[in-house]
């Protein structure tokens, strides 16, 4: 079946510092693909997404390319800050007859210290 | 636009209870998802409704179950609770209107559910 492989955490950094969690899938076509963001105490929320091979998704100075030939998401920030500690979780969508079905990866926890 | 609801947000239960957890997802949305989400297994699909109809199951013993009320609140149950039920139960809305394209979801902030 469909699956979704992160990098376990936690990551720890320093603030202004580079960050790249890896994810990678397992799905049989081709899927849309997610980053989720859930801070303490909270729902998740949608960071950013691409539906189809090579399209970039952006928000908040986080990115991630959708690469088909290596099955990869990752996600990257250029200098991250303490407010980006939080768990971020890979996810994918798999267009089925019906459903609308979200398989995550396990998250990663993220702490940035100042 | 107020945003997905769930309530309660903290319950406490003992083996062997019942409980019942309530979604109010957002104005016009039709699709409710449920997720359970544990240290141990991660986020897991529990299962998804839409109009009032089931539309997709997760992996999950029939001890949960769910349901869809025609305003789109849904709950979901889960009967003769054990120890590894304890989790944080997130439901999440969305328009849900065509299983050919994703239909962004917008999550609650979950139930969290301790059993005894």
């Amino acid at each position: 079946g469909d699956s979704v492989t992160q990098m376990e955490g936690p990551v720890t950094l320093s603030e202004e510092a580079f960050l790249t969690i890896n994810c990678t899938y397992t799905a049989t076509g081709y899927p849309s693909l997610f980053w989720y963001v859930q801070y303490p105490g909270e729902g998740l929320q949608l960071l950013l997404k691409a539906t189809k091979a090579d399209d970039k998704g952006s928000n908040k100075g986080f990115e991630a390319t959708y690469r088909k030939e290596t099955t990869s998401f990752h996600l990257e920030k250029g200098s991250v800050q303490v407010s980006d500690s939080a768990v971020y979780f890979c996810a994918l969508f798999m267009i089925k007859a019906a459903g609308n079905k979200l398989t995550f990866g396990g998250g990663t926890r993220v702490l940035v210290k100042p | 636009k107020a945003g997905v609801t769930q309530t309660p947000r903290y319950l406490i239960k003992t083996r062997g209870q019942q409980v019942t957890l309530s979604c109010s997802p957002i104005s016009g949305h039709r699709s409710v998802s449920w997720y359970q989400q544990t240290p141990g297994q991660g986020l897991q699909f529990l299962f998804e409704y839409f109009s009032e109809t089931q539309r997709n199951k997760g992996n999950f013993p029939g001890r949960f179950s769910g349901r869809q009320f025609s305003n789109s609140r849904s709950e979901m149950n889960v009967s003769t609770l054990e120890l590894g039920d304890s989790a944080l139960y997130l439901c999440a809305s969305s328009l849900g209107t065509s299983g050919n394209v994703y239909n962004e979801q917008f999550f609650g902030p979950g139930t969290r559910l301790t059993v005894l």
